[in-house]
């Protein structure tokens, strides 16, 4: 089991430039989440999906749209990148059920 | 919404010491209470939880108590090994999908 992967790992934009990351999981799980980590903030919630097909905003979902493509995959999209959006992103996912949250590996993104 | 505040933001302690890492919540519907461990360059790994029905719990050298009427909970590690630094985050959580975390506390283990 590979668990949460997240592409690219690392992604230098410029203010302006669009992207989307990447999340997968091999654990069938339910619940999957988007998060960005900044200095001094701890892990703020951008957006997850209860479920395959469902998609709620979490503390910060502007400047964001998300994708639950299916059970395993969880996309994340910066349609127009400002440097407010320079973080550490983390995916994670978790059976739903009030247990454990599985976190990746994280992507560092850089706007200029 | 819930708002979890955690502190210190940073400790440091001799090895062989204990830390205490000290967290507040604001729904007293929170009913799950994780902690994680962030080591350098990589994603949060869950390290011990507990639920509201239950004061303490323990693992090996990792405590977490509750405390529901004063609505906070307290993470303790006993004696302390270098492999012990990192950033540690509390969390709560009444939905079953959805938690909160708090801001971190980074822990140094001093030789």
């Amino acid at each position: 089991n590979a668990g949460v992967t997240q592409t690219p790992k690392f992604q230098v934009l410029k203010t302006g430039q669009s992207m989307t990351l990447q999340c997968a999981q091999d654990m069938n799980h339910n619940s999957m989440y988007w998060y960005r980590q900044d200095p001094g903030m701890g892990l703020r919630l951008i957006y997850y999906s209860a479920s395959e097909g469902t998609t709620d905003k979490g503390e910060v979902p502007n400047g964001y749209n998300v994708s639950r493509l299916n059970k395993r995959e969880f996309s994340l999209r910066l349609e127009s990148a400002a440097p407010s959006q320079t973080s550490v992103y983390f995916c994670a996912s978790s059976t739903g059920s009030g247990g454990e949250q599985y976190f990746g590996p994280g992507t560092r993104l850089t706007v200029t | 919404g819930e708002n979890v505040e955690q502190h210190p933001s940073t400790l440091s302690v001799q090895e062989g010491d204990s830390a205490v890492i000290k967290c507040t919540y604001s729904d007293s519907a929170s009913n799950y209470f994780p902690w994680y461990k962030q080591e350098l360059g990589k994603g949060p790994q869950l390290i011990i939880d507990i639920r509201s029905n239950v004061g303490e719990k323990k693992d090996q050298r990792i405590a977490v108590t509750l405390n529901k009427t004063a609505k906070h909970f307290s993470l303790h590690i006993t004696e302390t090994q270098p492999e012990d630094s990192a950033v540690y985050f509390c969390a709560a959580s009444h939905r079953d999908d959805k938690i909160i975390f708090g801001k971190g506390t980074r822990l140094h283990i001093l030789p």
